[in-house]
C-alpha cells in the first residue's frame, strides 16, 4: 500500500513563480490536510478538506490555495512563491471527518524559494 | 500553537533503556491527543493516541500518560532500541474538527 504520495519530492522555485504541489491518497479517506513545517518547528495546518467538495482555511493559509479534485487527491497551489513559504510540505489523510482519527503522512516536498 | 526556537531538545539514552518523553499543552478544552515519530526525511508516523477521558493507555513497548489537571502529556518508550531514534512530536485537537496542533518536537538519540 501506497498510503499517502507526494509529488515532487524536492524543487526549487525563483521568488514570483508558482507551483502545484500534487498529493494523493489510496486509503479512502474522506479528510485531507496540508501542513508546512519549518526548521525546529512543529507542523501548522495551511488548509484541510474535510471531505470532497469542502476546503477550509487552517493557521497558516494566506499565500495558498487547494483544490479537492477528487477523493484521491488534494493539490496545494503556490500562486506568487516568496522565500517565506521555503518549507517542507506535508500532505495527510485521516478516515472519517469530524471524529477523532489519527492522520496519515506523506513523506514531503520540500521546496526551497530563492 | 506557535512553536519554539530553532533547537529541538535532544534526550539521549542507552539502548536498552527506558525513555520518557514529555509534551505540555496549553489548551484546557484539548479533548484527543496522539504521539507522533518523525525519522529523518520522513512524514510523522502515528504512534498511539489518547482521549481526554483517559489518563493512561498502553501500546507495544510505549504508554502514554495524560495529566489534565497540569496539562500535561508524555510518552513512555520501554527497552529502547537504536530504531527509535527520531523527533517525536505530540498533537492535540481542540474540539475543533481535526484541527491539530502540534509541539516542536524532542529529538530522540539511542545509543548503542
Amino acid at each position: 500500500n501506497a498510503g499517502v504520495t507526494q509529488t515532487p519530492k524536492f524543487q526549487v522555485l525563483k521568488t514570483g513563480q508558482s507551483m502545484t504541489l500534487q498529493c494523493a491518497q489510496d486509503m479512502n479517506h474522506n479528510s485531507m490536510y496540508w501542513y508546512r513545517q519549518d526548521p525546529g518547528m512543529g507542523l501548522r495546518l495551511i488548509y484541510y478538506s474535510a471531505s470532497e467538495g469542502t476546503t477550509d482555511k487552517g493557521e497558516v493559509p494566506n499565500g495558498y490555495n487547494v483544490s479537492r479534485l477528487n477523493k484521491r487527491e488534494f493539490s496545494l497551489r503556490l500562486e506568487s512563491a516568496a522565500p517565506s513559504q521555503t518549507s517542507v510540505y506535508f500532505c495527510a489523510s485521516s478516515e472519517v471527518g469530524g471524529a477523532n482519527q489519527p492522520q496519515h503522512f506523506g513523506d514531503g516536498t520540500r521546496l526551497s524559494i530563492l | 500553537g506557535e512553536s519554539v526556537g530553532l533547537h529541538l531538545p535532544t534526550l539521549s539514552v542507552q539502548e536498552g533503556d527506558n525513555s520518557i518523553i514529555n509534551c505540555a499543552y496549553s489548551n484546557s478544552a484539548s479533548d484527543y491527543f496522539i504521539w507522533y515519530k518523525q525519522e529523518s526525511g520522513k512524514g510523522p508516523q502515528f504512534i498511539i493516541d489518547i482521549r481526554s477521558n483517559m489518563d493512561k493507555r498502553q501500546g507495544q513497548r510505549v504508554t502514554v500518560l495524560l495529566n489534565k489537571t497540569v496539562k500535561h502529556l508524555s510518552l513512555q518508550i520501554a527497552a529502547t532500541q537504536p530504531g527509535d531514534s527520531a523527533v517525536y512530536f505530540c498533537a492535540e485537537n481542540r474540539g475543533n474538527f481535526n484541527k491539530f496542533y502540534f509541539g516542536s518536537g524532542t529529538k530522540l538519540n539511542v545509543k548503542p
